[in-house]
């Protein structure tokens, strides 16, 4: 069985800090890892995947997250946050089938 | 480039009335899938489909029905409605299997009361 937790369900940040959000996943499998982001009122959108190879991918608007195999963890991380940024971001993990399993969500609050 | 539409965005049904959530998807993807997103509870699937006259059950499907009669549509049922059937629904759709990640829809806010 997989899952995914996500470390704190909010996090804030002032404008041109770093932002760091913690994902953490269980997996009996090698597994595929996702970032997606959910603008209020829209639907959710990728913004980074890490399947196999190099383990630091990176993503749209600046985010890159690290695959650590021995840590379970696939944190997402931005170097300078934008007031754009503010938004809820789900981890998710899957096993290359068809359900992939996302984390409960940590929302970003971006502080002028 | 529409990618994922999904209808309405909005509705409030009585409790057991039916209704039908509609998902069309542009992009010749074979999968789509049907989530459900409770706050603090990420988004749990319901019925998926690999394929046009093939779908399967996901995490929670009791209440739902799907079919998927076209690549392009993806309708979910919800026979007898029931408050805990309050939630947002997304509609997914992808070109394989999930390495490829998912293209979403905007949802829709159902309200059961």
């Amino acid at each position: 069985a997989q899952s995914v937790t996500q470390l704190g369900s909010h996090v804030s940040v002032s404008e041109g800090a770093l932002v760091l959000l913690r994902c953490n996943y269980s997996s009996s499998v090698p597994p595929y890892l996702f970032w997606y982001v959910q603008y209020p009122n829209q639907g959710l959108q990728l913004l980074l995947k890490y399947t196999t190879g190099a383990t630091l991918v990176k993503g749209i608007n600046g985010f890159e997250a690290e695959f650590k195999k021995s840590e379970t963890s696939f944190h997402l991380t931005k170097p300078s946050a934008h007031m754009s940024d503010a938004a809820e971001y789900f981890c998710a993990v899957s096993s290359g089938g068809f359900k992939t399993i996302f984390g409960a969500g940590t929302r970003l609050f971006v502080k002028a | 480039n529409a990618g994922v539409t999904q209808t309405p965005k909005f509705r409030i049904l009585k409790i057991g009335q039916s209704m039908t959530l509609q998902c069309a998807q542009d992009m010749n993807h074979n999968y789509m899938y049907w989530y459900r997103q409770d706050p603090g509870m990420g988004l749990k699937l319901i019925y998926y489909s690999v394929g046009a006259g093939i779908t399967d059950k996901g995490e929670v499907p009791n209440g739902y029905n799907v079919s998927r009669s076209t690549t392009e549509d993806f309708p979910l049922r919800l026979e007898l409605a029931a408050p805990s059937q309050t939630s947002v629904y997304f509609c997914a759709s992808g070109p394989g299997t999930d390495i490829y990640g998912y293209t979403f829809g905007s949802g829709t806010r159902l309200t059961v009361v």
